[in-house]
């Protein structure tokens, strides 16, 4: 089982600031099996970023993705009030495909 | 409209079973496999269960293997997902996921219901 770590586990910021999201595989994710959720609360969850570093459609491009190998990361260049939530990686390579257990984005 | 709606959440008590179901619209169902992800109270998201097209391949999360069963009717356009022998620690809101095919390749689950609340407790 591939396990995803996520740090931090809270990042406070400012509305403007940029936010820098880590994932890290236990063993190598082929990129194009890494994806990123954005979580409100009472919301589903919403795809973000796939392909480890591809907008999902209706993303606006303040949201990018990099990384690859064992080391992922989301950033969102300058925070709008609507990206404060929690955010997933998660892996579809390999069953089970198991989410980090979520940074939280919350307000300064 | 493109849609997934789960049904079936509820109240149960230990030991009990429950059977959800995810109705799809506005797309063409057979064509997409499909997951359920469960993400329980104070605790982050959970995958549970997978299902192909045709329902050649299913995977389950070792937490819920021997009790939970899913499948699926394409001509209904709805995703099941049958609860066994549940546990306080089944508790969560429920949702079924599409997974998306990208033009490079690569897949997400790029649509999602609004889930169904299970609670077990007696």
């Amino acid at each position: 089982e591939i396990v995803l770590t996520q740090f931090p586990g809270t990042l406070s910021l400012s509305p403007g600031e940029r936010a820098t999201l880590s994932c890290r595989a236990s063993q190598s994710v082929t990129s194009s099996y890494l994806a990123w959720y954005q979580q409100k609360p009472g919301q589903a969850p919403r795809l973000v970023i796939y392909d480890a570093s591809s907008r999902a459609t209706g993303i606006p491009d303040r949201f990018s993705g990099s990384g690859s190998g064992t080391d992922f990361t989301l950033t969102i260049s300058r925070l709008e009030p609507e990206d404060f939530a929690v955010y997933y990686c998660q892996q579809c390579e390999s069953s089970p495909f198991t989410f980090g257990p979520g940074t939280k984005v919350d307000i300064k | 409209e493109v849609q997934l709606v789960e049904s079936g959440g509820g109240l149960v008590q230990p030991g009990g079973s429950l059977r959800l179901s995810c109705a799809a619209s506005g797309f063409t169902f057979s064509n997409y496999e499909m997951n359920w992800v469960r993400r329980a109270p104070g605790k982050g998201l959970e995958w549970v269960s997978y299902i192909s097209s045709y329902s050649t391949t299913i995977y389950y999360a070792d937490s819920v293997k021997g009790r939970f069963s899913i499948s699926r009717d394409n001509a209904d356009n709805s995703l099941y997902l049958q609860m066994n022998s549940l546990r306080a620690e089944d508790t969560a809101v429920y949702y079924c996921a599409r997974l998306d095919y990208y033009r490079s390749g690569t897949y997400a689950m790029g649509l999602w219901g609004q889930g169904t609340l299970v609670t077990v407790s007696s």
